[in-house]
């Protein structure tokens, strides 16, 4: 079954950071645009970053610009997410999904399950 | 940013129901439109893509139509595991933007 697992959630402190990972398994990563999408509790998706097949591209969504830095290891077929100064409103389910297309914009047709990420003292 | 509104915002409705969503764009995305079914605690599943393409392993009683500004979502005959929130998300430009989701519960 092609799936994605993402681990690296918990609870930090406002100011802290984290690195999530996302792991793919039965198809190659290498070949797809990929991408982080958060929800916060109760409330609607928002993407968040994505990244080039080969890494040489990446985009932010403006919250996140200068703090979250999207990453890709294709060797060990797995998508990362390295968040600095976490506040309150980046408490979410982060999710990881691949595009379905070899563009930039694309629909996500695999997700991974989430993993949460709760910033508070 | 290319908004994307929804509506309604949820409604409620019974197994075998004809049930219509609307998403709509605050400017002209041509068919660059894509819906997602979320079930309480899971991630997002595929159901629509470019407007009217139904996703992999997605029942033929959910389409999509529009193109421009608006769109819509139809499950022709309600099922029991239709009852989900329904998202949709422009692919347009950058960034992609998903609406703010339509709740479908049992009447």
């Amino acid at each position: 079954e092609v799936q994605l697992v993402e681990s690296g959630g918990g609870l930090v402190q406002p100011g802290g950071s984290l690195r999530l990972s996302c792991a793919a398994s039965t198809f190659t990563l290498r070949t797809y645009w990929m991408s982080w999408i958060r929800q916060a509790p109760g409330k609607g998706l928002e993407w968040v970053a994505n990244i080039k097949q080969d890494g040489d591209e990446t985009y932010y969504v403006d919250s996140v610009k200068g703090r979250f830095t999207i990453s890709r290891d294709n060797a060990k077929n797995s998508l990362y997410l390295q968040m600095n100064s976490l506040g309150g409103e980046d408490t979410a389910v982060y999710y990881c999904a691949r595009g379905m297309w070899s563009s930039r914009l694309s629909a996500f047709d695999i997700w991974g399950q989430g993993t949460m990420v709760t910033v508070s003292s | 940013d290319i908004q994307m509104t929804q509506f309604p915002s949820s409604l409620s409705a019974s197994v075998g129901d004809r049930v219509t969503i609307t998403c709509r764009a605050s400017q002209s995305i041509g068919n660059n439109l894509n819906w997602y079914q979320q079930k309480p605690g899971k991630a997002p599943n595929l159901l629509i893509y470019t407007a009217s393409t139904l996703g992999r392993g997605v029942p033929s009683r959910f389409s999509g139509s529009g193109s421009g500004t608006d769109f819509t979502l139809t499950i022709s005959s309600l099922q029991p595991e239709d009852f989900a929130t329904f998202f949709c998300q422009q692919t347009y430009s950058t960034p992609d933007t998903f609406g703010p989701g339509t709740k479908v519960d049992i009447k």
